[in-house]
């Protein structure tokens, strides 16, 4: 198994400004990735966070305004630059581990 | 690319009766197919996986699951809803060798007294 710790857990932002999201894992693990659920909305995949290289982004997301490190195999973090009110979401962070993927119990980010 | 159906985004039940959760998947390959729980500001929790074993899979708190390739289906039954069941429920599908997941819509599920 793997526990994942998120901080923050929730935050309340300005329009314009940052948030970093942090991702512990208490183990190492190769695959670490991005998650966002959108108000009532189901998950969708920002970016596989790969250890010493640049993250994969998906469709519709880029690095400029998700960037994302990974410093080493317990460890990321996410960015959600220039904030807007659409970027008010719950920002998960997961992990493969022995075939199973678990997640964290996501950052709540407000944009006022 | 795979992907997931799950109709009625919302499900009442009564306590004690039984609970049926619809998951219809797409995939180009031989699929690996999950359940999660999401409870109230909490993150997700695996209830069953299925990954080319036996075609029925028992989960946690009583949950199962069917995988029918021939409706490429997956529901999620448990005999007997409990009021701690009351929770938001995502069907997941991957592909052999696939890292990606597409997630179902959820169902949000309501447990009446």
């Amino acid at each position: 198994s793997a526990v994942i710790s998120q901080k923050p857990s929730r935050d309340i932002c300005q329009r314009g400004t940052s948030l970093t999201i942090q991702c512990q894992v208490d183990s190492q693990v190769t695959m670490m990735f991005w998650y966002r659920q959108q108000p009532g909305q189901s998950l969708t995949l920002i970016a596989t966070a790969n250890q010493g290289s640049e993250a994969t982004y998906e469709s519709g997301f880029v690095i400029d305004k998700f960037p994302i490190s990974r410093p080493n195999l317990t460890f990321s973090t996410l960015t959600v630059s220039n904030l807007s009110p659409e970027d008010s979401s719950i920002y998960l962070c997961s992990v493969k581990n022995t075939g199973e993927l678990f997640f964290g119990e996501g950052s709540r980010l407000t944009v006022l | 690319a795979q992907s997931v159906t799950q109709l009625d985004s919302h499900v009442s039940v009564s306590e004690g009766t039984p609970v049926l959760l619809r998951c219809n998947y797409s995939s180009s390959y031989s699929p690996s197919l999950f359940w999660y729980v999401q409870h109230p500001n909490k993150g997700l929790q695996l209830l069953l996986k299925y990954t080319s074993a036996a075609t029925l899979v028992k989960g946690i708190n009583g949950f199962e699951a069917e995988f029918k390739k021939s409706e490429t289906s997956f529901h999620l039954t448990k005999p007997s809803a409990h009021m701690s069941d009351a929770a938001e429920y995502f069907c997941v599908v991957t592909c052999y060798g696939n890292n990606r997941l597409a997630f179902g819509k959820g169902n949000q599920v309501v447990v009446i007294p």
